[in-house]
């Protein structure tokens, strides 16, 4: 049974920093792995999804990495801002039913 | 629009009463997906569902039932079984292997 792992549950940055979020999976057969972002009270926003044949995805100032063999995932932030502040979850595609199991999140704050 | 829609956004229950809450896709997607969320819980599967009139239970289907008749619909029911469902229930879709997408979810709550 996959089970994905998110660690810290919280972090709080000062504005501007660069900063590393760490998501773990204990079954490396994914079809792909998948960065969301929730704000209080909201639906789940798409981030990044890195397919199984991929090592890292972009967009603007998020990147984020997959290393399958040790069953890891980053999403790296450059420059944050208080916007950014939200929980994170990513989540691991997996199994012949195509499972999308989740990890608990990170709720990240960035203070001004 | 293309997208992802669950009504409605806040649902009351009384006690021993089934509802349903809604969830339709415009997206053509063949995988639709029940989620609950709890604080501190992250996102637990309710069920799950990869083409029309076929679907998994998922880690907590216990008091909860679903159906797939169409493509672009997976209402769910929460039964009187279910003791504690206060939550957030949140739907998602899926293409294949590509990137699921999630509606703004339903808070339900028992009074």
């Amino acid at each position: 049974k996959q089970e994905v792992t998110q660690i810290p549950a919280a972090l709080s940055v000062p504005e501007g920093e660069n900063l590393v979020l760490n998501c773990s999976f204990t079954d490396s057969a994914i079809y792909n792995l998948q960065w969301f972002r929730q704000d209080p009270g909201k639906g789940l926003t798409s981030l990044l999804l890195i397919q199984s044949s991929q090592r890292e995805q972009t967009s603007g100032r998020l990147n984020a990495s997959l290393d399958k063999s040790s069953g890891r995932s980053t999403l790296y932030i450059a420059a944050s801002q208080p916007g950014d502040s939200a929980t994170y979850l990513c989540a691991a595609l997996t199994g012949a039913n195509s499972k999308l199991t989740f990890g608990k999140g990170i709720t990240l704050s960035v203070r001004p | 629009d293309g997208g992802i829609t669950q009504s409605p956004k806040y649902l009351f229950r009384k006690e021993g009463q089934n509802v349903t809450l809604s969830c339709e896709q415009n997206l053509n997607h063949d995988a639709m997906y029940w989620y609950r969320q709890d604080p501190g819980q992250g996102l637990r599967l309710i069920y799950y569902s990869q083409i029309v009139n076929d679907f998994q239970k998922g880690d907590i289907a216990e008091g909860y039932s679903v159906s797939r008749e169409k493509k672009e619909s997976f209402p769910l029911t929460v039964t009187s079984a279910q003791k504690n469902p206060t939550a957030f229930y949140l739907c998602a879709s899926r293409w294949g292997n590509t990137e699921a997408f999630f509606g703004q979810g339903t808070r339900l709550t028992v009074v």
